[in-house]
């Protein structure tokens, strides 16, 4: 079973919404981690949030971490077209990160 | 700065036929590592290295080899092509492990008829 894991699994909204995805994990955690990947590319961090920390913000982006629930959330705020891609909550596993499988986002015009 | 790169960008073989994927990063970071991403299923760690001359196995490490002879560079090979290893390779470096972000390369797709 994963560490972590987004939800939704897909989400279509309309250019200028907000944009909601959240991530649940199954252990304890030092930090978490946000990353967007644009079709056919790598991966690109938006945000890391540490366990002893409630929320941050980043531009558009606004990251919760509820270490009681074990969950985080990524807001996009006034979505783009250009948001649309693939988000990826990582949480820090051992000595590594496991990925989620991702929440797709499409964002229309 | 380059970020992290990777070479080749696409690739396919037969089945039982080897190669060698290279990565290459140079931002200093102590920490690579190689990825499969598989539709569905996120990221899968293969195989990573917390510094030069170090190697470590990830979840998935089986059918791969990899080394770190030089701190910039992280090759992952297959000695032995199978059609279960047709994905998308991402290499990734950081600068100390988990408590910091992952820069990832473009990719490799890799097909294995």
């Amino acid at each position: 079973s994963q560490q972590g894991e987004e939800d939704p699994q897909a989400l279509s909204i309309q250019e200028g919404e907000n944009a909601t995805m959240n991530c649940s994990y199954k252990t304890s955690i030092n930090n978490l981690q946000w990353y967007r990947q644009n079709s056919g590319r790598g991966l690109v961090h938006l945000i890391l949030i540490r366990s002893n920390e409630r929320e941050k913000h980043s531009g558009r982006l606004r990251v919760t971490l509820d270490t009681s629930k074990k969950s985080s959330s990524l807001l996009i705020t006034a979505s783009r077209a250009a948001d649309t891609a693939s988000y990826f909550c990582a949480t820090d596993y051992g000595q590594n990160f496991v990925f989620g499988p991702g929440t797709r986002l499409s964002v229309l015009p | 700065n380059a970020g992290v790169t990777q070479t080749p960008k696409f690739r396919v073989l037969k089945t039982g036929q080897s190669m060698t994927l290279l990565c290459a990063q140079d931002m200093n970071h102590e920490y690579m590592y190689w990825y499969r991403q598989d539709p569905g299923m996120g990221l899968r760690l293969i195989h990573y290295s917390v510094g030069e001359g170090t190697t470590a196995k990830g979840e998935v490490p089986d059918g791969y080899n990899v080394s770190r002879l030089k701190k910039q560079n992280f090759l992952l090979g297959l000695e032995s092509a199978a059609p279960s290893q047709t994905s998308v390779y991402f290499c990734a470096s950081s600068y100390f492990g988990k408590y910091n972000e992952q820069f990832f390369g473009p990719g490799t797709r890799l097909t294995v008829l």
